[in-house]
């Protein structure tokens, strides 16, 4: 079967940095997404890993091992505004769209 | 960037009820958007595919006369929710593959609230 796990919860605090880790099993590999998705709200798109290596993208940076089955999302210069939920998304042989469970980030003064 | 425009936002209604829900891509042709939905604090859960000029693609478990799924322009879906009750209370979203862009990542509506009372 496929399967994506993310941690369900995370607490950091402000203006510390975060890294979000997700694995995934799939059948085929097209590519890994991060979404952010705040409370009550739609998800919106971070960023994208199809090859190995880290995406830098401002505050926030991907990182994939293909080899490994494994993501993470690192948030840094954390702000309170970055609590939400983020989750992660591998695009299987298929094209699909595998969803992980998502990961809620608390942010603490 | 690319928009996705879900209409409406918020529905409060009575058991019965056929709820009509529209998404559009505001800014690129989307031959294929996707309907989802979400229980409180749960993930994302796949309804369907929805493909432009055919029929929709619905997941295992999800009944495609209950959730009636029109595709007819390349920027037009909608999710009809017909006779409602209150298990369907939920937050359904829909999102658009932006082709413009070689990854093609989902875009996100900003979802509709649905209450059945």
């Amino acid at each position: 079967g496929q399967n994506i796990d993310q941690p369900t919860e995370m607490t950091a605090t402000e203006g510390a940095i975060v890294q979000i880790n997700c694995t995934y099993q799939t059948s085929g590999f097209n590519g890994l997404f991060w979404y952010q998705q705040h409370a009550g709200e739609a998800p919106t798109f971070l960023s994208y890993n199809v090859l190995d290596g880290l995406e830098e993208k401002g505050r926030f940076s991907s990182f994939l091992s293909r080899s490994k089955g494994y993501s993470y999302l690192l948030l840094k210069e954390l702000q309170m505004k970055d609590s939400a939920s983020y989750l992660c998304a591998v695009v299987d042989s298929n094209y699909q769209l595998i969803w992980g469970a998502g990961t809620k980030l608390i942010i603490k003064p | 960037g690319a928009v996705v425009s879900q209409h409406p936002s918020r529905v409060i209604c009575k058991s019965g009820t056929s709820v009509k829900i529209e998404c559009r891509s505001l800014d690129f042709q989307a031959t294929t958007m996707f309907w989802y939905r979400q229980f409180p604090k749960q993930s994302l859960m796949l309804m369907a595919t929805s493909n432009e000029g055919s029929k929709a693609t619905y997941e295992q478990g999800v009944e495609k006369d209950k959730f009636l799924i029109n595709h007819a322009s390349l920027t037009l879906s909608t999710l009809t929710v017909t006779s409602a009750h209150p298990e369907d209370s939920s937050f359904y979203i829909c999102s658009a593959r932006d082709p413009g862009t070689e990854y093609q990542p989902q875009h996100f509506g900003d979802g509709t609230r649905l209450s059945i009372l």
